[in-house]
């Protein structure tokens, strides 16, 4: 069965501290992987996405890892700021035809 | 912005009456998708389209119906709301393989 599962359901930081959110995927056949951040009240956004080939990915503050031999993949905030108060969705693509997302962490950035 | 809008944006309607939203891209996309987003729960498949005439049910179809008779244009009907319809709607559009492109919510009440 495809799925995918995310932790922490919830996470709170301080403001400028590092964090990183868990991703566990079962997809297949597996295509790439995607992080998405979803601002309150707003659509998801997408932030990166990973293929199999790729370890690692950076894009501003944000790094992405996967690990394909263990079907996991991180994504590391750096330095944090109240803007990445957000939650943030994992989700997984088949090559047949399937997308499949994660219920989501909710990080909260305190001042 | 990937040119997704979402109409209406609020609503709020009673038990046993039709409510349609739309979903309006400028894009060209040949996928598009309605999703619904619950509480402890991760986006889930309404409905989806892969051209124009071309729809096929997702996970939670049951109570819903969609057309789709140009590109731009994806329609997600409640033929009769249930309370249990209450929730947050979310368009997309992409490519089933790539990157999803979000609109803003719909947030429908059915009493």
């Amino acid at each position: 069965k495809n799925q995918v599962e995310q932790s922490p359901q919830s996470l709170i930081i301080l403001e400028g501290k590092n964090c990183t959110l868990q991703c566990n995927y079962t997809v297949s056949p597996f295509s790439n992987l995607r992080w998405y951040k979803q601002d309150t009240g707003r659509g998801p956004v997408s932030l990166t996405i990973m293929t199999f080939s790729e370890n690692t990915k950076s894009n501003g503050r944000y790094t992405a890892t996967l690990d394909a031999d263990t079907k996991q993949s991180s994504l590391h905030i750096t330095a944090s700021q109240l803007s990445d108060s957000a939650s943030y969705i994992c989700v997984g693509y088949s090559s047949a035809s399937k997308i499949i997302f994660g219920s989501g962490t909710r990080l909260s950035i305190r001042p | 912005d990937a040119g997704i809008t979402q109409s209406p944006r609020h609503k709020v309607t009673e038990t046993g009456t039709p409510v349609t939203l739309r979903c309006h891209q400028t894009e060209n996309h040949r996928y598009m998708y309605w999703y619904r987003q619950d509480p402890g729960h991760g986006l889930r498949l309404i409905h989806y389209s892969y051209g124009v005439k071309d729809t096929d049910k997702g996970e939670v179809s049951d109570g819903y119906s969609v057309s789709r008779s140009k590109t731009e244009d994806f329609l997600l009907t409640l033929e009769s709301a249930t309370s249990s319809q209450t929730s947050v709607y979310f368009c997309a559009a992409g490519l089933y393989t790539g990157e999803l492109f979000f609109g803003e919510g719909s947030r429908l009440t059915v009493l």
